[in-house]
């Protein structure tokens, strides 16, 4: 079936070491989102992919950055984790956004 | 700003009823769409249901259906013959038609299934 697959499904990460998230997705779809989730909390934006031409949201960390090295890959890095980055971080992807997007289950990520 | 809100932040209903969540959701603009995402425990995100602003119809999807009232910017879902499976966090989602690369998330309702 076609998917989008987010791995690790759980990430413990040391407080300030570096850490990577991925994506794939086997859709082919031009669009790749990552969401940052908290505690029941509504997912927040952090940036997207269309393509390859980046869009970050305004309020997004600079210690967060990512990348999209081709269409079914995309890639969450973040440079020095505190504490508050403690979230399920969510990928997503869509073909034009108008139908829906398609998520991935999730990473969640621990920091300690 | 164009936001999202849900009001009820946790619900419940006895297997087989009839639920219906509150969503209410504000832009200035005409051309949107809205759409219904269920988030089971632990599970992935999933589209339950989506409504384009253009339509008068209101979308309906087996056992899940809308109410889209436009002039009150109101979309809310309603779930019939309520299942077990339905246990889940349901998210309201907004997004523009001239920003299609962001889809606005309400707060969420948690939604128990009682047997």
């Amino acid at each position: 079936d076609a998917m989008v697959i987010q791995n690790p499904r759980y990430q413990v990460t040391q407080f300030g070491k570096p850490v990577t998230l991925s994506c794939s997705q086997t859709l082919n779809h031009n669009v790749m989102y990552w969401y940052q989730q908290k505690s029941s909390q509504a997912p927040k934006l952090l940036f997207h992919y269309y393509d390859k031409d980046f869009n970050n949201e305004a309020d997004t960390p600079d210690n967060f950055q990512s990348r999209r090295p081709n269409t079914s890959f995309c890639f969450l890095d973040i440079r020095s984790p505190g504490l508050g980055d403690a979230a399920m971080y969510l990928c997503a992807t869509s073909e034009t956004g108008v139908y829906g997007y398609t998520f991935g289950s999730g990473t969640r990520l621990t920091v300690v | 700003a164009q936001t999202v809100t849900q009001s009820q932040p946790e619900m419940s209903v006895q297997e087989a009823e009839t639920v219906t969540l509150s969503c209410t959701y504000d832009t200035s603009e005409s051309n949107y769409y809205l759409f219904w995402y269920k988030q089971p425990p632990s599970r992935q995100m999933i589209l339950v249901i989506r409504q384009e602003a253009y339509k008068q119809q209101n979308a309906t999807e087996n056992r899940f259906s809308v109410n889209f009232q436009k002039a009150a910017k109101s979309f809310s879902l309603k779930i019939s013959d309520s299942q077990l499976g339905d246990t889940a966090m349901y998210f309201c989602a907004f997004m523009t038609s001239s920003n299609t690369g962001k889809l606005i998330f309400g707060q969420g309702t948690t939604l128990q299934v009682k047997p």
